[in-house]
């Protein structure tokens, strides 16, 4: 049982390129989020998809868009990165629109140069 | 704006010793309320979940709840080395966005 899985774990790039971050979780969760964590500032939620068919804005959306393909994934896009997107990204996923808690993935460290 | 409180530390203490970590919140309708453990460079896990008042014990581990007083305390006897970490408190309300939210963090270092 793996839970929920991040790819890449690490990624370099270059200011305006752009990347997707993929997440997968086998837990038959119905809610899927994106985080990033940067020192001092604690998780701050990105997006968040509650159902399949369904997308959100968290706290800071700007730059990233999200896609939920299905019930097991929810890949975050940077379309033109910024050195300000520089962070640890993490997914997680929960039963009942995190009720119990929540199941992050190991998280993706990205540095935009 | 729902605010989740916690001292960011670190708080040392002795191997064997219990440790104490404390979360206030701001909103009132918090129903849910959870412990993260986040050891340095991995993701956070959940160690510990409380829903009503009182106190819940898990192994060396017990979560203490007081909602008329709006916080939420952690404690950890027998304090271990391998207990260093970050311990991140976050509290969820039923209705509403359903989306917790997330104290910074207080990092707990246990010295032998």
């Amino acid at each position: 049982n793996a839970g929920v899985t991040q790819t890449p774990k690490f990624q370099v790039l270059k200011t305006g390129q752009s990347m997707t971050l993929q997440c997968a979780q086998d837990m038959n969760h119905n809610s899927m989020y994106w985080y990033r964590q940067d020192p001092g500032m604690g998780l701050r939620l990105i997006y968040y998809s509650a159902s399949e068919g369904t997308t959100d804005k968290g706290e800071v959306p700007n730059g990233y868009n999200v896609s939920r393909l299905n019930k097991r994934e929810f890949s975050l896009r940077l379309e033109s990165a910024a050195p300000s997107q520089t962070s640890v990204y993490f997914c997680a996923s929960s039963e009942d629109r995190g009720a119990y808690g929540y199941t992050f993935g190991s998280g993706t460290r990205l540095t935009v140069v | 704006q729902k605010e989740v409180e916690q001292n960011s530390g670190p708080l040392s203490v002795p191997e064997g010793a219990i440790a104490s970590l404390n979360c206030t919140y701001s909103d009132r309708v918090s129903q849910s309320f959870f412990w993260y453990r986040q050891y340095s460079g991995k993701s956070p896990e959940l160690i510990m979940s409380i829903y009503s008042n009182g106190d819940k014990e898990d192994g060396r581990f017990t979560a203490q709840l007081n909602k008329a007083s709006q916080y939420v305390s952690l404690l950890i006897r027998d304090s271990q080395p391998s207990d260093s970490a970050t311990y991140l408190c976050a509290v969820h309300a039923s209705g509403g966005s359903y989306i917790p939210t997330f104290g910074r963090g207080t990092s707990l270092i246990v010295h032998p």
